[in-house]
């Protein structure tokens, strides 16, 4: 069947800008979650849907970063002002129902100029 | 907070050779414990996992691993490495609290394989 994905698989926007990074998860998963993978690092968690609601946002880093699934499928990570910092690969995962083995998608490289 | 370390940041093994790639962890009590492979371009691939029960565990790919409590460790290892098998490989580990979810990643191992 097929996996998680993401689009778009590259995006490079100025600073300042507002972007927008989708993520599709396995039919069936319930779970969803967001993470940012910087250069030379493992991916570092941002965010946990189970079904509609965020379960765990402790991982954004500010209020720049919103992520929202509105009908408990299809994720968008949205980023505000975008800042040279945030230039990242940003993965998605999904999981059934909050189980710990998560399946990630390719990323989306977001690169900020 | 839990926290991971693979102390190896690039590690070169002859095709044929055997393998061992270091993971430390660092919590409270027993996590769940977790690697996975990233190949270039490509989404992170889950190659085994530790629950509980059997410290020992069996992975795809030829892999296995063990956890050790006593020495907060749970290295990956493989007995004989393919050309195929060169990639980055990431430990990670999950806290077993209500609703967490998160997966702590270490800073990950890249694996060369010389012909």
């Amino acid at each position: 069947g097929a996996g998680v994905s993401q689009t778009p698989s590259n995006k490079v926007t100025e600073k300042g800008k507002y972007v927008e990074l989708r993520c599709d998860p396995i039919s069936g998963h319930t779970a969803l979650y967001w993470y940012r993978q910087s250069l030379g690092q493992g991916p570092e968690f941002l965010i946990y849907f189970q079904g509609t609601g965020a379960a765990d946002d402790s991982g954004l880093p500010n209020d720049r970063f919103f992520a929202v699934r509105p009908e408990g499928s299809v994720s968008t990570l949205k980023i505000q002002r975008t800042e040279r910092g945030d230039s990242a690969v940003y993965l998605c995962a999904s999981s059934i129902q909050g189980d710990f083995e998560q399946y990630f998608g390719p990323g989306t490289r977001l690169t900020v100029t | 907070a839990q926290s991971v370390t693979q102390p190896d940041i690039h590690i070169t093994v002859s095709e044929g050779a055997s393998l061992e790639l270091r993971c430390n962890y660092s919590y409270g009590a027993t996590p769940y414990l977790f690697w996975y492979v990233q190949s270039p371009g490509q989404g992170l691939q889950l190659l085994l996992k530790y629950f509980s029960g059997d410290t020992l565990v069996q992975g795809i790919k030829g892999f296995e691993s063990e956890f050790k409590r006593s020495q907060s460790s749970f290295n990956l290892r493989k007995p004989s490495v393919h050309w195929s098998d060169a990639a980055e490989y990431f430990c990670a580990v999950g806290a077993r609290v209500t609703g967490r979810r998160a997966l702590t990643f270490g800073s990950g191992t890249r694996l060369q394989v010389q012909p």
